[in-house]
């Protein structure tokens, strides 16, 4: 198994410039979410989804978009960069939507918008 | 609301001492608790979790916690560092009640290890 993979490793994009950062996982896992990492601020959740077809926003969605038309994909949308998006993004995938499961994380993307 | 504290952002050990990560929960009803570490320039991974049963629970790389619900606390340990321990070290609480599927991640404590 692969795990959870995210593409690319990183990024540098111009304010204004749209982006979709990859995250796919080959573990059958029905819950899948995006977190950004920034100093100081720990883990913020941004998008998750319990299954194909069902997203919902977490806790700082805004200037992103998300989709899952599979099991396996989820990918998220930077749809107008800003310099307050540079952050380290994570994926991770977990058995199911409840959180007694663990949680498996991607390598990361490290974004920086100028 | 519930909430995850994570005392000492940074701490530092020498090589062989014992490692104390503090983590202390508020939860108005009884909570999962999980350690995650990361390894500089890599993604998170589960130290150990508690979930029911016994409260101290045993993790890989000789990491353990015990879950004390009269000190709200989940404190991490290890009897002997390695310089390998250096790492970020996060704490998250997760409440299974009713539609609520959100972890509660502390802000993390970095750990550096000194020969």
């Amino acid at each position: 198994n692969a795990g959870v993979t995210q593409t690319p490793k990183f990024q540098v994009l111009k304010t204004g410039q749209s982006m979709t950062l990859q995250c796919a996982q080959d573990m059958n896992h029905e819950y899948m979410s995006w977190y950004r990492q920034d100093p100081g601020m720990g883990l913020r959740l941004i998008h998750y989804s319990v299954g194909a077809g069902i997203t919902d926003q977490g806790e700082v969605p805004n200037g992103y978009n998300v989709s899952r038309s599979t099991t396996e994909d989820f990918p998220l949308r930077l749809l107008s960069a800003a310099p307050s998006q540079t952050s380290v993004y994570f994926c991770a995938s977990s058995f199911s939507g409840t959180f007694t499961d663990t949680q498996y994380f991607g390598p990361g993307t490290r974004l920086t918008v100028l | 609301a519930q909430s995850v504290t994570q005392l000492g952002s940074h701490v530092s050990v020498s090589e062989g001492a014992l490692v104390l990560l503090r983590c202390n929960y508020s939860s108005s009803v009884p909570p999962y608790l999980f350690w995650y570490v990361q390894y500089p320039n890599q993604g998170l991974q589960l130290l150990l979790k508690y979930t029911t049963g016994a409260t101290l629970v045993k993790g890989i790389n000789g990491f353990e916690a015990e879950f004390k619900k009269s000190e709200t606390s989940f404190h991490l340990t290890k009897p002997s560092a390695h310089m390998s321990d250096a790492a970020e070290y996060f704490c998250a609480v997760s409440l299974n009640a009713g539609n609520n599927r959100k972890l509660i991640w502390g802000l993390g404590t970095s750990l550096a290890v000194n020969p």
